[in-house]
Parts: C-alpha cells; structure tokens; sequence
C-alpha cells in the first residue's frame, strides 16, 4: 500500500474521449509529478507542482493537461490521446522540491487507447 | 553518453548470495541519488537515498556512493526470491527535484 493514491488503477479510452486521472496524498507534501512509463523503460518526468503552482513541464503534448486544485489533489486531464499514449502513468510526491527529499509513487494508472 | 547507466541483466544470483548492482552517472554536480524497486506491473517503490560518499546500511540493503568516480551501488545480502524485481537508479542533478533514472537492472534471484 502507498500514500500517494491514484484513481482510477485501469483505464481504456478512445481517441476522442475526455477522462481524468486523479491523484491524492495527505502527507502534506508540497510538491506533486506526473510521470509516464512505457513497457520496460524507466519513467519519465512529465509536470511538476510545487506549492499547488505549475513548475516543470517537459514539452508535454496539449492533450495532456494538468490541474492542482489544492495541496493534496493533482489531475491529468485527457483528450484526444494517441494509441502510443498508452503507458502507466504514475503521480509522486516529495516533502517540496528540494533536491534530497524522496519522491514516492503512487500506484500508478495503466492506460491503453484504442 | 547516457547521464545515468545501468547494466540491463538479468542478474541471476542464487538465495542468500549477495546481489551487487551498480549505476554510473556523467553530470558530477549530481547530488541526491536514490534507489526504487519495482516488480513487474507495479510502480516504483523507494528503497535507499544516499547524499554523501561512503555506505548507508538499511536491513538486508547497503548503498554505496563515490562521487569521485561517479558510481552508486545497491547491494543486498541474504538475497530472496522477493527481491526479483527492476532496481532504477535515480539521481537529482542541478536545482530543484528533478529526477534522471536509469535504464534498470533486473535482478532475478533463484531457489
């Protein structure tokens, strides 16, 4: 079991669909990451969120949209995805971004697009 | 050159031998590295951080650092076939938290 909660844990959609994935922790960390794990390869950073404020973005298709509502909810909003958008995809947190504070991961939500 | 490299395996190695993994980074400014586990189908799972040159001990596992020659280790003594999983190196270079990981190792650990 982990802190950091990810909902839903399975998720298939269409190209034309609109879906959200949710993450949740209540350590009262500060910092919040979306990362994508293609089969076999190590994650890769996506967005960041410090202090609920949008941080980091690796050049992320549009079709992928994050939301921090507040300390301890982070979205990633889908549309329009693409079949090699199918991945885990998987939310961490850190006490803030300071460089020697762990990341812990969630779960993770497995997508596949059809 | 890869900034984070890591021998891909399989590294086989029998119950309650010792399994050494090993990672080498290029950026030395590097200056958290971390280890996760992760099994098959699930998400990374921390397992050691280590900051400053030398061993940390935690149970079964030891990281090792050489910020000198730019090397960070995992061993894990009494192997068990629960510890079959990908070990990812992860290191934190520059500002901020950003994490490079390596390719994985797979370590298999057989009865």
């Amino acid at each position: 079991d982990t802190e950091v909660t990810q909902t839903p844990k399975h998720l298939v959609m269409g190209m034309t669909n609109k879906k959200s994935l949710k993450c949740e922790q209540h350590m009262g960390h500060r910092a919040m990451y979306w990362y994508k794990q293609k089969a076999k390869k190590p994650p890769e950073l996506m967005f960041v969120y410090s202090y609920e404020k949008l941080s980091i973005n690796e050049s992320v298709p549009s079709r992928f949209s994050p939301e921090c509502p507040n300390s301890s909810l982070l979205n990633l909003h889908l549309h329009a995805l693409q079949p090699e958008d199918s991945a885990l995809y998987l939310c961490a947190s850190s006490q803030d971004m300071d460089s020697y504070q762990p990341q812990h991961f969630g779960d993770g939500t497995r997508l596949s697009i059809l | 050159q890869k900034e984070v490299e890591q021998n891909s395996g399989p590294l086989s190695v029998p119950e309650g031998a010792i399994a050494s993994l090993n990672c080498t980074y290029s950026d030395r400014v590097s200056q958290s590295f971390f280890w996760y586990r992760q099994y098959s189908g699930k998400s990374p799972e921390l397992i050691m951080s280590i900051y400053s040159n030398g061993d940390k001990e935690d149970g079964r596992f030891t990281a090792q650092l050489n910020k000198a020659s730019q090397y960070v280790s995992l061993l894990i003594r009494d192997s068990q076939p629960s510890d079959s999983a990908t070990y990812l190196c992860a290191l934190v270079t520059g500002g901020g938290n950003k994490l490079t990981f390596g390719t994985g190792t797979q370590l298999k650990v057989e009865l």
